[in-house]
Parts: C-alpha cells; sequence; structure tokens
C-alpha cells in the first residue's frame, strides 16, 4: 500500500533555512501536499505540487519534487519561531480521495 | 480560518458508547472527508462524501459510519466505541479541486 515517511524532528535557529523531507512510494500520486499543524489545530495547507512539476515557489516556502526518487522537500527561508509546528507531507490521488499523510515532523526553531 | 468547524471539540465517552461527531463545511464545498488523528501520528482516512453518498473508505470498520446533508453539514459516527479509537477526528471539506481544508477536529477520549 501507500507510505509517506519523514524524519520527526528537525531544529533550526531563528533566521536560517528548514529543509523538511518526505519520500513516498505511490509512483501514481498525482498531488503532493504539505500541511502545517500547530498545537491543538487542524491541519492548514502550506503548499501543493502537481507530480509533473519539479519545483513551486511561493513567498518562503519552496517545493522541490524529484519524481524519480519519489522524494518532495519543503524548504522554509528564514525560519522565524512562528514557525515552529508539525509538518505533515501528504500524497493524493487524482479524484481527491484518500490522502495518505506522513506520520510529521516536528520543527523546533531556536530563538 | 478555513470556514470548517466541527463540535464538541473535545468527548469523553466509555467502552461500548455510541458517538456522533459533526462538521459545517465551508460553503459550497461538496465534498467533505473524515480522517482519524491518533497521538504522534499523520491523520488516516476514514471515508469521503461526495453529495450526500459515501464514495472512498479508508481501512475502518462497518461501525464507522457518516453522513453528510444538503447544507453542507455532516456527521460521523461511531458505534461499540473501543479504547483505540481514541484520537483526534479531523473533517475536510473541499471543491473538487483537491485541496483540503480542514476544522480544528474532535479530541475524543475513550475510557
Amino acid at each position: 500500500g501507500e507510505d509517506v515517511e519523514q524524519s520527526l524532528f528537525l531544529s533550526v535557529r531563528e533566521g536560517d533555512s528548514s529543509v523538511i523531507n518526505c519520500t513516498y512510494t505511490d509512483s501514481s500520486s498525482t498531488y503532493l501536499y504539505w500541511y502545517k499543524q500547530e498545537p491543538g489545530a487542524g491541519l492548514q495547507l502550506l503548499t501543493y505540487i502537481f507530480s509533473n512539476m519539479d519545483m513551486k515557489q511561493d513567498q518562503r516556502l519552496t517545493v522541490l519534487l524529484n519524481k524519480k526518487d519519489k522524494h518532495l522537500s519543503l524548504r522554509i527561508a528564514d525560519t522565524q519561531t512562528g514557525d515552529s509546528a508539525i509538518y505533515f507531507c501528504a500524497e493524493g490521488d487524482n479524484y481527491g480521495q484518500n490522502f495518505v499523510f506522513g506520520p510529521g515532523t516536528r520543527l523546533s526553531v531556536l530563538p | 480560518e478555513t470556514g470548517v468547524t466541527q463540535s464538541p471539540t473535545h468527548l469523553i465517552k466509555t467502552r461500548g458508547q455510541q458517538v456522533t461527531l459533526r462538521c459545517s463545511s465551508q460553503s459550497g464545498h461538496n465534498t467533505v472527508s473524515w480522517y482519524q488523528q491518533a497521538l504522534g501520528q499523520g491523520p488516516q482516512f476514514i471515508f469521503q462524501y461526495y453529495r450526500e453518498e459515501e464514495n472512498g473508505r479508508g481501512n475502518f470498520p462497518p461501525r464507522f459510519s457518516g453522513l453528510q446533508f444538503p447544507n453542507y453539514s455532516s456527521e460521523l459516527n461511531v458505534n461499540a466505541l473501543e479504547l483505540d479509537d481514541s484520537a483526534l477526528y479531523l473533517c475536510a471539506s473541499s471543491l473538487d479541486d483537491r485541496k483540503l481544508f480542514f476544522g480544528s477536529g474532535t479530541q475524543l477520549s475513550v475510557l
């Protein structure tokens, strides 16, 4: 079945760049997503990339997709303390069903 | 704010009881999905409703059931609660564009 893996923890200094990595197994995934979850809250859609793209930039966020290696990354430039949260990678099929989420990467931003 | 609201925010039940969780989707969104997020894990897909019909289901037993209403609200019902059902239950709505917008969730504790 589909599987999405992420490293569980990442710690960076305020102002540095953060890079969160994800690998997935389903080569038929049409869309790949990054969601952010703050304590006690639901998931907030940060950005997504269509599988025929290899890069997408949105302000401080850069998503890189290596479809051959089934590797997705999220780079956050100039990381701020407000970026401290859990970041989930997810893959979705062409029907918008059954999003498969990774276990989440807890990002800690140190002052 | 995603415009998706869930109630109640917290709930305590005992094993064997039944529970109903409620969700109000973002206005105009014709698709609602329910996810279960156990502590320290990513969300897992329970099922999806499109125009009041179930059109996709994850690996959850039949005691997990749902309803979607014409006014964009929906329910998740769980019968014969088990201890392992303790989790955060997330509702997400979407509008055919494969982007999920999540509510803040209902934290269910089964004792």
